[in-house]
């Protein structure tokens, strides 16, 4: 079956600067990919969705690309704010099912 | 502004002991998941139903767990009986599943801990 792998270390980032995050698949590719993002207590929140024929999606700071070939996405948040601290996971669809990675949390530094 | 509920929100128990959690989907979503979350295992599926059908439980340990949807308004997951690796956040989300669309949308989630 699919395994998802993100960063399990923890990802600490300047304010401002870009934050990217890494998402590897290891079997065949999904028909899309998606991010979430979680709050300490909370339930995930979703982000964005790209499909398997798309490169790149963005939506206002937040650009996702996913590349077949290497089997991997990358997450990136764009000039980071404190508030954008979070664990951030990917999900992707598998026989119908959604299955999610365990995440990775990301700091960004005042 | 829609929304998933759960209750309880937590939940504390003895081991041996029957616990439901109860889920209030969005309406007009088609499709409800149950998820258990832990530090070691992350969030895994449990079982999910669409249109109130079972189609996948088998991320759910069968002797004990148990979902239902007896109504459009209602999901149920009952542990019985309880056991202390239990111990999780269940999370309960809701979707309208269509074409290649399967965006969630989770609930604040039930905080376990069987004693």
């Amino acid at each position: 079956s699919q395994k998802i792998e993100q960063n399990s270390e923890a990802l600490n980032i300047q304010e401002g600067k870009t934050a990217t995050l890494t998402c590897n698949y290891t079997n065949y590719s999904p028909a899309y990919l998606q991010w979430y993002r979680q709050d300490p207590g909370r339930g995930p929140v979703f982000l964005l969705l790209i499909r398997e024929n798309e490169k790149e999606k963005r939506k206002e700071r937040l650009k996702v690309t996913f590349d077949t070939t290497l089997k991997q996405s990358l997450f990136h948040i764009t000039a980071s704010q404190p508030a954008d601290s979070a664990t951030y996971l990917c999900a992707l669809d598998e026989n119908d099912k959604i299955i999610f990675g365990k995440g990775t949390r990301l700091h960004i530094l005042p | 502004d829609a929304r998933v509920t759960q209750t309880p929100r937590h939940k504390v128990t003895e081991m041996g002991q029957e616990v439901t959690m109860r889920c209030q989907p969005i309406l007009g979503h088609n499709t409800v998941f149950w998820y258990r979350q832990t530090m070691m295992q992350g969030l895994e599926l449990l079982a999910y139903f669409r249109n109130r059908a079972p189609l996948d439980d088998s991320g759910m340990p069968k002797d004990r767990f148990s979902a239902e949807m007896p109504d459009a308004t209602l999901a149920t997951l009952k542990i019985q009986p309880s056991e202390p690796r239990d111990s999780a956040v269940y999370f309960c989300a809701s979707g309208l599943l269509w074409g290649h669309h399967n965006e969630q949308f989770f609930g604040p989630g039930t905080r376990l801990t069987v004693l």
